[in-house]
């Protein structure tokens, strides 16, 4: 079964310093990974995706994250972290069993807290 | 197009009581989820439809949850004889037909059973 992991509960990093939150993977196949951002109160936010091709993959508000299949991880990263990035953030993976029609499973999600 | 409306944004409801839920999704998305999320976890499918068929199903959903969307645009999540395990951010979702895009999420709904 498709099942996607975020080592950590909580990441603290200082504004201006680079952050990354760890998500690894486990699929039959070859993995559709995504990175989903939730702010208070509020629905969740497409942030990037990983179909296929460079291993880099560049999203929203300068957010990127490096697909890597030997360690079956897909950790998200920000060269320089703002305090507004302060946010709950999901890793999640499209289960692509025959019968799943591309219904993405997310992980338990990362409260990454910019302090100033 | 203002993307994923969910109404009503919070709901209070007393034990045993049945309650529904609405989401609009963007136009032109044909696929449609409900999504259950509790607080400190990440959202748990509950249903998905390709137009007006429900096609999906998840083990999470009980009896006395049903989910429609009669005319392929508009679904309703009912949930009946709530409990207080029901209390939940219910979320839906849409997406487009081709290829793998991002989900584009409501703001969901928030119920309290009491």
């Amino acid at each position: 079964a498709q099942s996607v992991a975020q080592p950590e509960d909580q990441v603290n990093v200082a504004e201006g310093n680079p952050l990354t939150v760890k998500c690894t993977y486990s699929v039959s196949g070859n993995p559709y990974l995504f990175w989903y951002v939730q702010y208070p109160n509020r629905g969740l936010q497409f942030l990037l995706k990983y179909i296929t091709g460079d291993n880099l993959v560049k999203g929203s508000y300068g957010f990127e994250a490096e697909f890597n299949k030997s360690q079956t991880s897909f950790h998200l990263k920000k060269p320089s972290a703002l305090v507004s990035d302060s946010a709950l953030y999901f890793c999640a993976v499209r289960d692509i069993t025959e019968t799943s029609y591309d219904k993405v499973i997310f992980g338990p999600g990362t409260s990454l807290s910019v302090i100033p | 197009d203002t993307g994923v409306s969910q109404d009503p944004r919070h709901k209070i409801t007393k034990r045993g009581q049945n309650v529904t839920f609405r989401c609009d999704p963007i136009s032109e998305h044909n696929r449609l989820y409900w999504y259950r999320q509790t607080l400190g976890q990440g959202p748990e499918f509950l249903t998905y439809f390709q137009n007006e068929a429900q096609l999906e199903k998840s083990r999470l959903l009980s009896d006395r949850f049903s989910a429609e969307r009669p005319k392929g645009s508009f679904s309703t999540l009912e949930i009946q004889r709530t409990e207080q395990g029901d209390s939940a951010m219910y979320l839906c979702a849409s997406t487009s037909q081709r290829g793998v895009r991002g989900y584009t999420f409501g703001s969901g709904t928030r119920l309290t059973v009491v």
